[in-house]
């Protein structure tokens, strides 16, 4: 059965820092990697997608790898902002057709001004 | 609006009764799913749907009752509403193989 775990489970930053969000899992028959961001009281905003035939995606300030022969996924985030405070999630996807997502519990981020 | 889209999105009941959480999404993606989020569980997989009228049971099925009688639908039901159930629960569908979320719908049972 798949695991995901993200450390920290909170981080605090100035603003301006580059950061890292770490994303392990446990069965590197890993599908994809997809992660997300939760703002609170609101549903999940899907980031990036990185299919496992690939090691990274990027958009914007974002950049998220995968290293499936480490279990390790990481969400970069550049020049943070007060804008980028939420609670960030990470799930694996598993093969076949259903792609079920099996979910860490978050890294709640604040970006202090 | 396009996308998804699920009410109530807050809900009070008693133990017992019988609640039933609405799905709708606009994109006619074949999968749909159910989640539930808890303190200290993350997001748990519920039920999920490949097409109308395919349902299978995800991680924590018990207590819950699903249907698809049309793609754009996916309603959850609690057919005898427990305490435990207490929950924020979010539908999703998917493209390809990302996942796209909806608002989620906060249920409180009393």
């Amino acid at each position: 059965k798949q695991e995901v775990t993200q450390i920290p489970a909170a981080l605090s930053v100035p603003e301006g820092e580059n950061l890292v969000l770490n994303c392990s899992f446990t069965d590197s028959a890993i599908y994809n990697l997809q992660w997300f961001r939760q703002d609170p009281g609101k549903g999940l905003t899907s980031l990036l997608l990185i299919q496992s035939s690939q090691r990274e995606q990027t958009s914007g300030r974002l950049n998220a790898s995968l290293d499936k022969s480490s279990g390790r996924s990481t969400l970069y985030i550049a020049a943070s902002q007060p804008g980028d405070s939420a609670t960030y999630l990470c799930a694996g996807g598993e093969g076949g057709s259903n792609y079920k997502l099996t979910f860490g519990k978050g890294t709640l981020l604040t970006v202090n001004p | 609006d396009a996308g998804i889209t699920q009410s109530p999105r807050y809900k009070i009941t008693e133990t017992g009764r019988q609640v039933t959480l609405m799905c709708h999404q606009t994109w006619s993606h074949s999968y749909m799913f159910w989640y539930r989020q808890d303190l200290g569980h993350g997001l748990r997989l519920i039920y999920y749907s490949a097409a109308a009228d395919i349902t299978d049971k995800g991680e924590v099925p018990d207590g819950y009752v699903v249907s698809r009688s049309k793609t754009e639908n996916f309603p959850l039901t609690l057919e005898s509403a427990t305490r435990s159930q207490t929950s924020v629960y979010f539908c999703a569908s998917r493209a390809g193989p990302e996942q796209f979320f909806g608002p989620g719908t906060r249920l409180t049972v009393l």
